[in-house]
């Protein structure tokens, strides 16, 4: 079955700081994997997703993540967080060829001036 | 603009009262499905729909009704709601890249 694991329940960064979101998946054949960002009262708002090439994604607001396979990771990063970048971050993975997405459990991001 | 409008954005009833939150979307997606989202869970499926009146069990679909009866709704009936129903819902849909999420529907069952 798939399944994906956020193994930090909150992030704490300086601003200035680069941040990293740490995500881990196990799936059966390719994974298709995204990030999701959700502020306070606010829906998911899609950040990036890797399907298939280059292992460094480019997705919204500046953020990056890095696929690794021999690690089975996803993680997202940002060279140098801002405050406004204080949410709650979401990895997810596609099950199979329909829309299902399993989520992992949430990382609260909290970035300090 | 892309949308997936979920209506009501807040809801506290009572238990055993019957209610549906809606969902409709504006791009045509075929693939529409609502989740829950509960602390320390992350999100969970609820029910889905593959297209016109094609709907099936997620993960938590108890207490749960869907339908399909048009392509840009797919409403979430609760038909007796308890207090374990209390919860923060989310309707998505998508094609085949990435889902678009509503803004979320808090529900409060008392």
């Amino acid at each position: 079955a798939q399944s994906v694991a956020q193994p930090e329940d909150q992030v704490n960064v300086a601003e200035g700081n680069p941040l990293t979101v740490k995500c881990t998946y196990s799936v059966s054949g390719n994974p298709y994997l995204f990030w999701y960002v959700q502020y306070p009262n606010r829906g998911l708002q899609f950040l990036l997703k890797y399907i298939t090439g280059d292992n460094l994604v480019k997705g919204s607001y500046g953020f990056e993540a890095e696929f690794n396979k021999s690690q089975t990771s996803f993680h997202l990063k940002k060279p140098s967080a801002l405050v406004s970048d204080s949410a709650l971050y979401f990895c997810a993975v596609r099950d199979g060829w329909g829309g299902k997405l399993i989520f992992g459990q949430g990382t609260e991001l909290s970035v300090k001036p | 603009e892309a949308q997936v409008t979920q209506n009501p954005r807040y809801l506290i009833t009572v238990t055993g009262k019957k209610l549906t939150v809606t969902c409709s979307q504006n791009m045509n997606h075929e693939y529409m499905s609502w989740y829950r989202q509960d602390p320390g869970l992350g999100l969970r499926q609820i029910y889905y729909s593959m297209n016109v009146e094609v709907t099936d069990k997620g993960d938590v679909p108890e207490g749960y009704k869907v339908s399909r009866k048009e392509k840009r709704n797919f409403p979430l009936i609760l038909e007796s709601p308890s207090p374990n129903q209390t919860s923060l819902y989310f309707c998505a849909s998508s094609q085949r890249g990435e889902a678009f999420f509503g803004q979320g529907t808090r529900l409060t069952v008392v």
